[in-house]
């Protein structure tokens, strides 16, 4: 089952321009992950914030926690043709001891 | 370290057939998970082991599949009786025996029964 649910599910945006992914989930988390996955490849490991943090940078990446309501957004920053992906968020729960992804947004940057 | 390796890449096989798909996971790495994902969906859990032992699978597992991960390094995914619904992108990844970290996936494996 997906815990997690991203909006949009699709995005298409100019090179240059900031991309912004949400996700919700439904129960509580000692963690969230974003992970990039390119057409017929495995996943790539962003960025991983702690459910006491509010807010985490990486790079051109910016995530946010809101526990309260249980979602996430991730902004990538001047985006770039390479960044074209799609993207996951995923929920990790220590009773469960894996992490359960979403349906992802389909990130399309034009360059 | 060359990252999380999966073989076959690819895998074309017919219907009722058993196939076999082989993980080697970062040596360091004592969890190693498998997640199969569909056109258009993301990853869904499978199973996972903590160093030999496997200690969950899905409901998702039927009595078709059976995983492996010997002495606690490589792991296999076995599927009995292929149907045409196995059909998917069978990603493996490993990570430390810690909640604060990342997995690290191989490129999958893509199963085709036809």
């Amino acid at each position: 089952s997906q815990q997690g649910e991203e909006d949009p599910q699709a995005l298409s945006i100019q090179e240059g321009e900031n991309a912004t992914m949400n996700c919700s989930y439904k129960t509580s988390i000692n963690n969230l992950q974003w992970y990039r996955q390119n057409s017929g490849r495995g996943l790539v490991h962003l960025i991983l914030i702690r459910s006491n943090e509010r807010e985490k940078h990486s790079g051109r990446l910016r995530v946010t926690l809101d526990t309260s309501k249980k979602s996430s957004s991730l902004l990538i920053t001047a985006s770039r043709a390479a960044d074209t992906a799609s993207y996951f968020c995923a929920t990790y729960s220590g009773g469960y001891q894996k992490v359960t992804f979403g349906i992802g947004t389909k990130l399309q940057v034009i360059p | 370290d060359t990252g999380v390796s999966q073989d076959p890449r690819h895998k074309i096989t017919k219907r009722g057939q058993n196939v076999t798909f082989r993980c080697d996971p970062i040596s360091e790495h004592n969890r190693l998970y498998w997640y199969r994902q569909t056109l258009g969906q993301g990853p869904e859990f499978l199973t996972y082991f903590q160093n030999e032992a496997q200690l969950e699978k899905s409901r998702l597992l039927s009595d078709r599949f059976s995983a492996e991960r010997p002495k606690g390094s490589f792991s296999t995914l076995e599927i009995q009786r292929t149907e045409q619904g196995d059909s998917a992108m069978y990603l493996c990844a490993s990570t430390y025996d810690r909640e604060d970290y990342g997995y690290t996936f191989g490129s999958g494996t893509r199963l085709t029964v036809v």
